[in-house]
């Protein structure tokens, strides 16, 4: 199975802060990779997909980037709504493996 | 509008079974590959289980479900079921059903609110 790494697991930021959360995956997975948004209670959202190209409707303030075993995914300019946990997944290979998860915090 | 709508969570014993089920509207349900994906309380997200959109192309399980869950489906009915056997506590999760945005690898672009499924005696 392809495991995915995400760092930080908690992140503690300010509104107006860029932050970028990084995904590691065991093996390549070349650019088959999503970021979900999940606020307490609620289910995901879905972000981003293929490592780069935003969901429609998603702000633009998100961005990711990265292939093969490295990802990233920014926010360039923190809003109170973006407080939430953050998470990867890969779809290259079954079975589709999450990251555990960056918590997003207000400093 | 897509929506999903879970049902048949619930409390059941250890070595009891439960039957999940997950009404979609809005989109053309035979087109899609469907998914089971669970969340235990304050952990992260597990995907669970994916099936084609005619069900005869694939069915995947993830080892920790292999021979005690079934996915299935009825696009007649336009429904997703989980069929769960033998529970354990750590079987203990909101249980989301999600769909697959596109033919091949794709992530979920679409979640339903979940249903509780808790295992204890």
């Amino acid at each position: 199975d392809i495991q995915m790494t995400q760092s930080p697991s908690t992140l503690s930021a300010s509104v107006g802060d860029r932050v970028t959360v990084t995904c590691r995956a065991s093996q390549s997975i070349s650019s088959w990779l999503a970021w979900y948004q999940q606020k307490p209670g609620k289910a995901p959202k879905f972000l981003i997909y293929d490592a780069s190209n935003l969901e429609s409707g998603v702000p633009s303030r998100f961005s990711g980037s990265g292939s093969g075993t490295e990802f990233t995914l920014t926010i360039s300019s923190l809003q109170p709504d973006d407080f939430a946990t953050y998470y990867c997944q890969q779809y290259n290979t079954y079975p589709y493996t999450f990251g555990q998860g960056t918590k997003l915090e207000i400093k | 509008e897509v929506q999903l709508v879970e049902s048949g969570g619930g409390l059941v014993k250890p070595g009891g079974s439960l039957r999940l089920s997950c009404a979609a509207s809005g989109f053309t349900f035979s087109s899609y590959s469907m998914n089971w994906v669970r969340q235990a309380p304050g952990k992260g997200l597990e995907w669970v289980s994916s099936i084609s959109s005619t069900s005869s192309s694939y069915i995947y399980y993830a080892d920790s479900v292999k021979g005690r869950f079934t996915i299935s489906r009825d696009n007649a009915k336009n429904s997703l079921y989980l069929q769960m056997n033998s529970l354990r506590a750590e079987d203990t999760a909101v249980y989301y059903c999600a769909r697959q945005s596109r033919l091949g690898p794709s992530p979920f672009d679409y979640w339903g609110q979940g249903t509780l499924v808790t295992v204890s005696s």
